[in-house]
């Protein structure tokens, strides 16, 4: 099983400031990494697929970049709405999820 | 738009089955994949099961392989997940969601299984 390492665990930002995490694979999955937002109660929302590819209406602010075990998404300028839960999912073996990374306000 | 709506979820004994259902609208139900992905409380997201579009293939995660069975009805645009001999660990939100280009692109709200005595 290809086991995903997100960091930090938490993240705690302002609105407008730029968020950077990320995301380790135990082996490479070559580009075949995707990114999931989930707020709370809410169903996870793909953001970002094939490392680097915005979902449909995804904004341009999300953007995700990273070949074989490292990977990185970042947040250009924090919305209010941005604050959430994000994983990362490879899809090179199976699927699996990272732990998440919780975007908090500072 | 597409809709995906989870039902069939509840409080159940261990040892005990279940059957979820995923109604699908908005789109060509019968030319996607489906999965089944689950939450435990509080935890992260774990991929459950998937079937193809036309029902030829199955796959399951270890943890549920012999217990769990994905099928749908491209007839009725359903999917169903039938879970016997459940355990407290299977104790989740149980979501189903759309595969696109090997990801699952839409998601429903989800459906709770609490298994407890």
């Amino acid at each position: 099983e290809i086991v995903l390492t997100q960091s930090p665990a938490t993240l705690s930002l302002s609105p407008g400031e730029r968020a950077t995490l990320s995301c380790r694979a135990s082996q490479s999955v070559s580009g075949y990494l995707a990114w999931y937002q989930q707020k709370p109660g809410q169903a996870p929302r793909l953001l970002i697929y094939d490392a680097s590819n915005r979902a449909t209406g995804i904004p341009a602010r999300f953007s995700g970049s990273g070949s074989g075990t490292d990977f990185t998404l970042t947040i250009s300028s924090l919305e209010p709405e941005d604050f959430a839960v994000y994983y990362c999912q490879q899809r090179s073996n199976w699927w699996t999820f990272g732990q998440g990374t919780k975007v908090e306000i500072k | 738009q597409v809709q995906l709506v989870e039902s069939g979820g509840g409080v159940v004994q261990p040892g005990r089955s279940l059957r979820l259902s995923c109604a699908a609208s908005g789109f060509t139900f019968s030319s996607y994949g489906m999965h089944w992905v689950r939450q435990a409380p509080g935890k992260g997201l774990e991929w459950v099961a998937l079937i193809w579009y036309d029902g030829s293939n199955r796959y399951y995660a270890d943890s549920v392989k012999g217990r769990f069975t994905i099928s749908r009805d491209n007839s009725k645009n359903t999917l169903y997940l039938q879970m016997i001999s459940l355990r407290a660990e299977d104790t989740a939100v149980y979501y189903c969601a759309r595969e696109r280009d090997y990801v699952q692109d839409y998601w429903g709200q989800g459906t709770l299984v609490t298994v407890s005595s």
